[in-house]
């Protein structure tokens, strides 16, 4: 199967600041996915985005798929973006691949 | 947007009885769905793919007369957990796509499993 690397695996951020997080896999995939797991379980939907770049609010993504790679960033973070943070691909094999998420504590 | 629903959300059952955990697409029609578990502070593990009309699709090591899949309708797949013992207590979650692509997963708000 495809093996998906998130880093940093934990990260703490005042609130304000911005980061980037990034995600790593091994094979050429169909698709990408960002989600934000919240308190409570559900996943939501950030991006799909399985090449190039885009734009949410405070929230863009970026993936090269070329390079096998793809990037999550948060600017003026807030706290309600704490939580974790799921990188995953669609690969050839009809199999979604997550990997195993940065935890991410934004404080006041 | 599309709307996946699970039900129940959380359950609580006594070892050695079975538990059905529902999982629909609300808007629109899935002919794969995924059914993942998750345990504390850990990453979504798939367990099985579920095909509309077929048999599911099991991952290695995931017991499939313990887990039971059923997708009798294009916006409907459930997942049977039985004769539950407390290690079986977990998150379950289930995702779809539309049928016909593209690939983007839409996930169910999960299901928190409890067995004593």
């Amino acid at each position: 199967g495809i093996q998906v690397e998130q880093s940093p695996p934990d990260l703490i951020l005042q609130e304000g600041a911005n980061s980037t997080l990034r995600c790593n896999f091994s094979d050429s995939v169909n698709n990408l996915q960002w989600f934000h797991q919240n308190p409570w379980g559900q996943l939501i939907n950030l991006f799909y985005i399985p090449s190039g770049t885009k734009q949410n609010g405070r929230l863009s993504a970026t993936t090269v798929a070329t390079e096998r790679y793809s990037l999550l960033y948060i600017s003026s973070s807030q706290t309600t973006d704490s939580g974790v943070y799921f990188c995953a691909v669609w690969s050839n094999f009809n199999k979604f691949y997550f990997g195993s998420g940065t935890k991410l504590n934004v404080k006041p | 947007g599309a709307v996946v629903s699970q039900h129940p959300s959380r359950v609580i059952c006594k070892s050695g009885t079975s538990v059905k955990i529902e999982c629909r697409s609300l808007d629109f029609q899935a002919t794969t769905m995924f059914w993942y578990r998750q345990f504390p502070k850990q990453s979504l593990m798939l367990m099985a793919t579920s095909n509309e009309g077929s048999k599911a699709t099991y991952e290695q090591g995931v017991e499939k007369d313990k887990f039971l899949i059923n997708h009798a309708s294009l916006t409907l797949s459930t997942l049977t957990v039985t004769s539950a013992h407390p290690e079986d207590s977990s998150f379950y979650i289930c995702s779809a796509y539309l049928a016909g692509g593209p690939y983007e997963q839409y996930f169910g708000p999960g299901t928190r499993l409890t067995v004593t």
